[in-house]
């Protein structure tokens, strides 16, 4: 069945950049999604990116997809202690012919910023 | 600003004794989702709604009730709480259209005593 797969933890030091890996199974996803989860807290998306880019850069943060080997990372420029949070690593799966979706987690990886 | 709102933040409930959790949301999305999220798991999803269509899990089980009496309105029900059922409940709404991005409420803390 669909699957997406996450490193469970990370570690690195403030101002130096964090990439986060993800793998996913269902090769009929349109959307794959980062979001961030600080403790306590709901989730908040971050950012998404459309299957038929490879990449896309939002400030800080950059998403490569290699739709062939079925890989997303999540790259994040000049990591602060602020990032410290649990990202999640989620892709849109097409339940049925009327287009309706629920989106497949990762386990989510947890990112630890060092000062 | 539009949003998503769970209340209350915290509940607190004794074994066997119904609750009712509930979300709003002002985005005007079709698309309501509840789900189950217990310490260091990803979120387990429960149920969602497209509009008024109910869309159960096949491992959701039976102690887990939803209404959503309008667009805007999406309520949980868990009819006898067992201790197994502490966890941080999360509503999320999105467009039925792609890009079907979720957006979360700030979730709902129960405790089972």
């Amino acid at each position: 069945g669909e699957d997406v797969e996450q490193s469970l933890f990370l570690s690195v030091r403030e101002g130096d950049s964090s990439v986060i890996n993800c793998t996913y199974t269902d090769s009929s996803s349109t959307y794959l999604y980062w979001y961030k989860q600080e403790p306590g807290a709901g989730l908040q998306l971050l950012t998404y990116i459309f299957s038929n880019m490879d990449m896309k850069q939002d400030q800080r943060l950059t998403v490569l997809l290699n739709k062939k080997d079925k890989h997303l990372s999540l790259r994040i420029a000049d990591t602060q202690t602020g990032d410290s949070a649990i990202y999640f690593c989620a892709e849109s799966f097409l339940l049925n012919a009327g287009n309706n979706r629920k989106l497949i987690w990762g386990l989510g990886t947890s990112l630890a910023v060092n000062p | 600003d539009a949003m998503v709102i769970q209340n209350p933040r915290y509940q607190v409930t004794q074994f066997g004794k119904p609750v009712t959790l509930s979300c709003s949301q002002t985005l005007n999305h079709n698309v309501m989702y509840w789900y189950q999220q217990k310490s260091s798991q990803a979120p387990k999803l429960l149920f969602h709604y497209y509009d008024k269509d109910f869309n159960n899990e096949a491992d959701t089980p039976d102690n887990f009730q939803s209404r959503r009496p309008n667009t805007s309105f999406c309520f949980l029900d868990i009819r006898s709480p067992g201790l197994g059922d502490a966890a941080m409940y999360l509503c999320a709404t999105s467009r039925r259209q792609e890009p079907d991005t979720q957006y979360f409420g700030p979730g709902t803390r129960l405790t089972v005593l």
